[in-house]
């Protein structure tokens, strides 16, 4: 079974504090995304990554950046933290690069992320 | 644009009765549809999905959909719903060809009575 594992289920930060969220994923996936999922606004891509040091903007990239020097491993960086970034961060990952093939996204099971 | 809309926010059935959630969408030609399940503290997991052919998808945990292509619908099944059914159900859709970004919907939340 895909595992896709998130550092932390829980953080809390002070404004202004730099942020990483980090992602694993353990079946060398080449696509790994970050979400962020808000209540009654579903899931929004904030940045998805295909391979090794590429990356493109999602829906909401704007306050967020992202690291991927691993194949395995997807950061998503809050530069400095605001209160309305305070949310939940779903991480997955997916293995071709179309949804043609049939393959579906894994989620890991997210983290709570509280600004203050 | 592709738009994803769950027009129940929360949905409470009896533990024993049937379910249906709605899941309507807004694509140029057929999409891929999905419908995930997120457990209290849990990440999303796959229900099922439709990619193409038999337009009444069997699922995991006994659920099912149809997809109707005349509605732009994807609605969820189950003919008898359990205590350990209650999470927040997604729907999802995503483009045919190079795309493998998903639009969510909003999500709607099932509660189960005892």
């Amino acid at each position: 079974d895909v595992k896709v594992t998130q550092s932390s289920r829980y953080l809390v930060k002070r404004t202004g504090e730099k942020v990483f969220l980090e992602c694993v994923q353990d079946m060398d996936h080449e696509n790994m995304f970050w979400y962020r999922q808000d209540p009654g606004l579903g899931l929004r891509l904030i940045y998805f990554s295909y391979d090794v040091k590429m990356k493109e903007k999602g829906d909401i990239p704007e306050g967020y950046s992202v690291s991927r020097e691993k194949k395995e491993r997807f950061s998503l960086i809050l530069e400095s933290a605001s209160t309305n970034q305070t949310s939940m961060y779903l991480c997955a990952s997916f293995r071709d690069r179309a949804l043609d093939l049939g393959n579906e996204q894994f989620f890991g099971p997210g983290t709570r992320l509280t600004v203050l | 644009a592709q738009s994803v809309t769950q027009p129940d926010i929360h949905i409470t059935v009896s533990e024993g009765a049937s379910l249906e959630l709605r899941c309507n969408y807004s694509y140029g030609a057929t999409p891929y549809l999905f419908w995930y399940v997120q457990s209290p503290g849990q990440g999303l997991q796959l229900l099922l999905k439709y990619f193409s052919g038999d337009t009444l998808v069997q699922g995991i945990k006994g659920f099912e959909a149809e997809f109707k292509r005349s509605q732009s619908s994807f609605n969820l099944r189950k003919p008898s719903v359990h205590w350990s059914d209650a999470a927040e159900y997604f729907c999802a859709v995503g483009a045919r060809g190079s795309s493998y970004k998903l639009i969510f919907g909003s999500g709607t939340r099932l509660l189960v009575r005892p």
